[in-house]
């Protein structure tokens, strides 16, 4: 089992909808989560970060956390064309500070 | 935010050449960097941890000898590959926990092409 999953996608949504990124991890332990966004060709960008349970709101972005199930999730609501790109979702097991990352969502927002 | 600088951006070589690639941050220190390399429609994967002033630690299946990891100060850490190969064909990227808040910010990459 990896340690960080997503799926690959492509997810396809349409301009100005929700697009709904998940990501599932194995190590209980994991304390930090994050969202980068990396477009290609380009070294990732730090979109969200989270560490408590529950939601967190950043403009367009919300992140989601549920340690019981082990899942973190994003969404970008009003979805727009520049937000095309891969989702990296990165994990930090409790007491260090490396991370590791799945293996990204590639999303496509159409005109 | 926090920048992290790196350098070159891109790079080709000859088989057989070394190439060092740069990072530094420019507007905190870092104790602490860390190397990736990414091959195409991959993810990230961590190579090694660069430590100041001591031995970086490598990752399983990274080479030491191969690629060699300097943290000489608290604002610069450099990844040699030495003797690359086509099969080092990578991008490269550095990152840094910003100091206080721990949030990790990236170099801006390094596509290495080995000819």
């Amino acid at each position: 089992q990896k340690e960080v999953e997503q799926n690959s996608g492509p997810l396809s949504v349409p301009e100005g909808a929700i697009a709904s990124l998940n990501c599932t991890y194995s190590d209980r332990g994991s304390q930090s989560f994050f969202w980068y966004r990396q477009y290609s060709g380009k070294s990732p960008e730090l979109i969200m970060f989270i560490y408590s349970n529950g939601d967190k709101e950043d403009g367009r972005f919300t992140a989601q956390l549920n340690k019981a199930s082990q899942y973190v999730s994003l969404l970008i609501r009003d979805s727009q064309p520049s937000d095309s790109a891969t989702y990296l979702c990165a994990v930090i097991a409790g007491g260090g500070n490396k991370l590791t990352f799945g293996t990204g969502t590639q999303l496509k927002v159409e005109l | 935010g926090a920048v992290v600088s790196q350098h070159p951006s891109w790079v080709i070589c000859k088989s057989g050449t070394s190439v060092k690639i740069e990072c530094r941050s420019l507007d905190f220190q870092a104790t602490t960097m860390f190397w990736y390399r990414q091959f195409p429609k991959q993810s990230l994967m961590l190579m090694a941890t660069s430590n100041e002033g001591s031995k970086a630690t490598y990752e399983q299946g990274v080479e030491k000898d191969k690629f060699l990891i300097n943290h000489a100060s608290l604002t610069l850490s450099t990844l040699t590959v030495t003797s690359a190969h086509p099969e080092d064909s990578s991008f490269y990227i550095c990152s840094a926990p910003r100091t206080g808040d721990e949030k990790l910010f990236f170099g801006s990459g390094t596509q290495l092409s080995v000819l």
